[in-house]
């Protein structure tokens, strides 16, 4: 299992574009967490997907958006692209396990860069 | 407001002496605590959490409720430990959001 990966690993986009970032969870994994981690910053929560739908959001204007398959695979969607969207975007998937435990697991990330 | 703190940026510290990285948060209610590490070109993963009250690689970190502190401490630091350090916290709700702190870079010296 190679964990969470994410696609692409880098990224150059322009002001005022739009911009998709993938995700694919850890096997066994239904949960799909995205952070953005803006630099000499911890993550900050963007958006969880279970279920294929939206189960909880952190403070994020509707230009980030996201999509969750049936394969548990996920999508982060930003539209109109701002310099301050620059950041390393951490995708993380769970799952809640017979006892009840969970761990968030974390990709490497992919490093968008806004110009 | 939820918050966590984690005040110092940078800590350099001798091999074999003490390691103490301070976490302070601000939560309304329970909150669950985590330690996170992210090693140099490696990704952000999970040290330990004080509901398993485990000592990982050396590491505990005991939750202090009337403080609202979770420092992590380590009695003798080794080269290896050298790494980014991140604090965060979550509801007891299962596979909540995680709310990080800064994070503080640990640099172990020779």
């Amino acid at each position: 299992d190679a964990g969470v990966t994410q696609s692409p690993t880098h990224l150059i986009k322009t002001r005022g574009q739009q911009v998709t970032l993938r995700c694919s969870p850890k096997s066994g994994h239904d949960t799909v967490s995205w952070y953005q981690q803006a630099l000499g910053q911890g993550p900050q929560f963007i958006f969880q997907y279970y279920e294929e739908e939206e189960r909880q959001r952190g403070n994020f204007p509707d230009r980030f958006s996201g999509h969750q398959f049936p394969n548990y695979s996920s999508e982060l969607n930003v539209n109109a692209l701002l310099l301050g969207d620059s950041a390393l975007y951490l995708c993380a998937s769970s799952s809640i396990d017979a006892s009840g435990s969970y761990e968030q697991y974390f990709g490497p990330g992919t490093r968008l860069t806004v110009t | 407001a939820q918050r966590v703190t984690q005040p110092e940026k940078l800590l350099s510290v001798f091999k074999g002496a003490p390691v103490e990285l301070k976490c302070n948060y601000s939560y309304s209610g329970s909150p669950e605590l985590f330690w996170y590490v992210q090693y140099s070109r490696q990704r952000l993963q999970l040290l330990l959490r004080h509901i398993s009250r485990e000592s990982i690689k050396g590491f505990t970190a005991d939750l202090n409720k009337g403080e609202t502190s979770f420092h992590l401490k380590k009695p003798f630091a080794q080269e290896e430990d050298s790494a980014m350090y991140y604090c965060a916290l979550s509801s007891m709700n299962r596979d909540d959001k995680i709310i990080f702190g800064k994070g503080t870079r640990l640099h172990i010296l020779p």
